[in-house]
């Protein structure tokens, strides 16, 4: 079954530094999804992606955030100056056509920033 | 805004019991539902969906969901859990059409004891 392949599974980082997450989607999805989930809270939306643009994000994506497709089959989200609170699991997600087809998840990067 | 509630943070049920995990949503629009699980270091799976027509869903793994719509509730069973389905499960919202992002829950952990 085609699956949503994130790297690196796990990524430590000082206060400060930028960090790219990794994401393959399945690669005939058109829809793709950045959400996040700080440990014993919600998984939160954070950004989608349609058509090489952003679709919709939310207040928690400001400008330290950015996506990009660079190659047709990555999809990166960059952190540009990683603060303590952004500790935590982030998920890419792919969808064919869109929610009401369900999203395929990734098995997600846990982000340390210490 | 959509939103969701899940009124259990965990569940514990012995083997071979019946589970109802309940869910209820908010929202002034038309929606879709969705459950996901999510086992231990491991990404979201989606379980099953609904968009419209029958309020009596079926999903993977023996699980199955109602959509009650005057009671804004859609509730997850099954009638006999088995000690795999120890997971994290997440029911999510999401407004109807195109790309919309998904609202989730903040998840209840089903413990099912041998």
């Amino acid at each position: 079954e085609p699956e949503v392949t994130q790297t690196p599974s796990h990524q430590v980082t000082q206060m400060g530094q930028e960090v790219i997450l990794r994401c393959v989607p399945i690669s005939n999805h058109l829809y793709f999804y950045w959400y996040r989930q700080i440990l014993g809270q919600k998984v939160e939306f954070l950004v989608s992606f349609y058509n090489n643009e952003i679709s919709e994000k939310s207040e928690i994506f400001d400008d330290q955030f950015s996506v990009e497709r660079p190659d047709g089959s990555n999809f990166t989200l960059k952190i540009r100056s990683t603060k303590l609170e952004d500790s935590a699991m982030y998920f890419c997600a792919s969808s064919a056509e869109g929610v009401r087809h369900g999203y395929t998840f990734g098995s997600g990067t846990r982000l340390t920033v210490v | 805004a959509q939103s969701v509630t899940q009124l259990d943070s965990q569940v514990p049920v012995f083997e071979e019991a019946p589970v109802e995990l309940r869910c209820n949503y908010s929202s002034s629009v038309s929606v879709y539902l969705f459950w996901y699980v999510q086992y231990p270091n491991q990404g979201l799976q989606l379980l099953l969906k609904y968009l419209s027509g029958s309020t009596l869903v079926k999903g993977i793994n023996g699980f199955e969901a109602e959509f009650n719509k005057s009671q804004t509730s859609f509730h997850l069973r099954k009638p006999s859990v088995h000690i795999s389905d120890t997971a994290e499960y997440f029911c999510a919202v999401s407004v109807s059409g195109g790309y919309q992002k998904v609202t989730f829950g903040i998840g209840t952990k089903l413990q099912v004891i041998p």
